[in-house]
């Protein structure tokens, strides 16, 4: 069974940094792009980044929104994503969700449950 | 950026009847050397997060009632729930995955009338 969850989130005050993991499970980890998804409170979904995989030199992608204050990486050995987000702001409120993005095509098969990141003073 | 329209921004049906949700992208998502559209439907339930339902415009994801259905092709995309069930109570979203960045569109609440 696939099994993707989140962690790390928290009450973070502007400015600030937090790192959020998602720890992988049920299927072969290092095959697959992996993308942050988050969703600010009552509102839509927006695609945060990608990291593709080993066959594709772990490039990575953001939304001009973050680019430039968040990092995404992988360890394939622990089967691990994360999500270092730097310069926090108010704005970035938001559930954040690891997904799996299908091995063949591109759209996101699996869903973790999300951690919520708060940024508040 | 493909921007992704949704309509409407919420909908009632009652049970048993046809529900009917639209999205729009800006540009053509179909990708002629292959002849796919890379859209994908998403439904997600207060409290849970977004599953899959729906990918290529028009593949039911596995496990995905047959009630289900996506059809349209290049910008213009429905999403139709045959006979609305009360566990179809959600949000759905359209997503396209033609190019980066990824897009969604603003979703559309379906509730029962």
């Amino acid at each position: 069974e696939v099994q993707l969850v989140e962690s790390g989130g928290g009450l973070v005050q502007p400015g600030g940094s937090l790192r959020l993991s998602c720890a992988a499970s049920g299927f072969t980890f290092s095959d697959h792009y992996m993308d942050w998804v988050r969703q600010a409170p009552g509102k839509g979904l927006e695609w945060v980044g990608r990291t593709r995989n080993k066959a594709d030199s772990y490039t990575t992608e953001y939304a001009a929104s973050v680019k430039g204050r968040f990092t995404i990486s992988r360890d394939d050995s622990k089967n691990s994503l994360y999500l270092q987000m730097n310069s926090l702001k108010t704005e970035d409120t938001a559930v954040y969700y690891c997904t799996r993005v299908d091995s063949s095509d591109w759209y996101f098969d699996y869903w973790g449950q999300g951690t919520l990141v708060t940024v508040s003073s | 950026d493909i921007v992704m329209t949704q309509s409407p921004d919420s909908l009632a049906v009652s049970l048993g009847e046809r529900a009917t949700i639209n999205c729009k992208s800006s540009q053509s998502v179909l990708y002629s050397s292959n002849n796919k559209n890379y859209l994908a439907w998403y439904q997600q339930k207060p409290g849970q997060p977004p599953k899959l339902l729906v990918y290529w415009a028009s593949t039911r994801e596995s496990g995905v009632p047959d009630r289900f259905s996506g059809s349209g092709s290049g910008t213009d995309f429905t999403l139709t729930i045959s006979s609305l069930q009360a566990e179809d109570v959600a949000v759905y979203y359209c997503q396209q995955y033609y190019n980066i960045p990824l897009t969604f569109g603003g979703g559309t609440k379906v509730e029962i009338k």
